[in-house]
């Protein structure tokens, strides 16, 4: 089954400290892979995405992501949090060549930047 | 960029009367558009997907009775909720596809059903 997985729940860091989220996928289809954010009662804003070419993306506010073929992953990454970064960061994926070519969501990550 | 609309942002209601919430993509023409529902801390599950003018494809669960969808052009989607009760109230969100595989979200609308 195709499947998206975010194994942490909640990621606690302090301000200006390194931080990385995982997201892992289970298929053996091609996909196309995205992170978005979610602050508290708003939609979903694009942080970048993987269609194809380099497999390090940037995006917005800094972070960056690379795609692990082998390990079928994607992790996100910052090198240096702030506090407005406090919000919930999905993982999604879309398995390439469904019907609907559907995005898959993962179950979120709450990422919480301390003082 | 590309960029979608939800109205209204929040409603109530009461229970066993129909609300409708409108998805538009303002500055380009949506092939595809979705509805998610929301609830609190959990992530999104979609429950239906339209392309224009054709009938919507509902995910399993989802009563297609119940929550009528209609994607009447490249720029409108509606979800209505019909006789809706408490258990209806949640965040849903609406996105869009253009021609790509990139999907533009918009707001959401919180619905509280009293």
């Amino acid at each position: 089954a195709q499947s998206v997985t975010q194994l942490d729940s909640q990621v606690p860091v302090f301000e200006e400290a390194p931080v990385e989220l995982r997201c892992n996928y289970s298929s053996s289809v091609s996909v196309y892979l995205f992170w978005y954010v979610q602050y508290p009662n708003q939609g979903l804003q694009l942080l970048l995405k993987y269609l194809s070419g380099s497999t390090l993306v940037k995006g917005i506010n800094g972070f960056e992501a690379e795609f692990n073929k082998s390990q079928t992953s994607f992790h996100l990454r910052k090198p240096s949090v702030h506090i407005s970064d406090t919000a919930e960061y999905f993982c999604a994926v879309i398995f390439y060549g469904g019907a609907t070519n559907k995005l898959i969501f993962g179950t979120g990550t709450l990422l919480a930047v301390q003082p | 960029g590309a960029v979608v609309s939800q109205h209204p942002s929040w409603v109530i209601c009461k229970s066993g009367t129909s609300v409708k919430i409108e998805c538009r993509s303002l500055d380009f023409q949506a092939t595809t558009m979705f509805w998610y529902r929301q609830f609190p801390k959990q992530s999104l599950m979609l429950m239906a997907t339209s392309n224009e003018g054709s009938k919507a494809t509902y995910e399993q669960g989802v009563e297609k009775d119940k929550f009528l969808i209609n994607h009447a052009s490249l720029t409108l989607s509606t979800l209505t909720v019909t006789s809706a009760h408490p258990e209806d109230s949640s965040f849903y969100i609406c996105s869009a596809r253009g021609g790509t595989y990139e999907q533009y979200f918009g707001p959401g609308t919180r619905l509280t059903v009293t």
